[in-house]
């Protein structure tokens, strides 16, 4: 069984330019989050979906935004590109929509690079 | 001020020692708090889930600990092996205003020497 997948694994970017980041979650999981993670930090809060519909956004700007699909898939948009959008976004999948001590499953992250 | 601080930040040790990592949260309230493993460039991996209620929890050599009352939780490693070295970090669920997030820390970052 496949864990949360996340795609792409690098990407380049021009400052201004837009940027959409994907994650598939585990197989029966309803809920993913999204996490943004500067190099030397711990990850950030951006977004969570469950059942398709937003459940918890971190303190980002209205430039970050993200959807979920029928399949539970989800997206991350990010608009006009800054130098310090650059981190290893990752997201993860829950069963369940609160996640109250439930395992948080983690992709590996796709690595941004804006330059 | 973060709500979840580490210490220390970093930490090299010789294999076959054991270490203890430190976790202070302020968050309130908080339906858990775990212990992640991050490889460089890696998705975090969980080690450990407690509720508030539980006081220790073990995972193989991984050991954590958590005192409620003064918001602290350790994280005992015992006969490290090279493959440990990694950052290890504290994340704390916050429940508050009807949403559900986690609080990370900012990590401690193990080094396991030969």
């Amino acid at each position: 069984d496949a864990g949360v997948t996340q795609s792409p694994t690098h990407l380049i970017k021009t400052r201004g330019q837009q940027v959409t980041l994907r994650c598939s979650p585990i197989s029966g999981h309803k809920s993913v989050s999204w996490y943004q993670q500067v190099l030397g930090q711990g990850p950030q809060f951006i977004f969570q979906y469950y059942e398709k519909e937003e459940r918890g956004r971190g303190n980002f700007p209205d430039r970050f935004s993200a959807r979920q699909f029928p399949n539970y898939s989800s997206e991350l948009n990010v608009n006009a590109l800054l130098l310090g959008d650059s981190a290893l976004y990752l997201c993860a999948s829950t069963g369940r929509d609160r996640g109250l001590n439930t395992e948080a499953f983690f992709g590996q992250g796709t690595r941004l690079t804006v330059v | 001020k973060n709500q979840v601080e580490q210490s220390p930040q970093s930490l090299i040790i010789l294999e076959g020692k054991n270490c203890t990592l430190q976790c202070n949260y302020t968050v309130s309230p908080f339906s858990n708090l775990r212990w992640y493993k991050q490889d460089t460039g890696r998705g975090p991996v969980s080690l450990t889930i407690m509720t508030f209620s539980e006081n220790t929890k073990s995972n193989g050599r991984y050991t954590a600990t958590l005192d409620a009352d003064t918001k602290q939780s350790s994280l005992h490693i015992t006969a490290s092996q090279l493959s440990d070295s990694a950052s290890y970090i504290c994340v704390v669920s916050d429940t508050t205003s009807g949403t559900y997030k986690y609080i990370f820390g900012t990590g401690t970052r193990l080094k396991v020497l030969a």
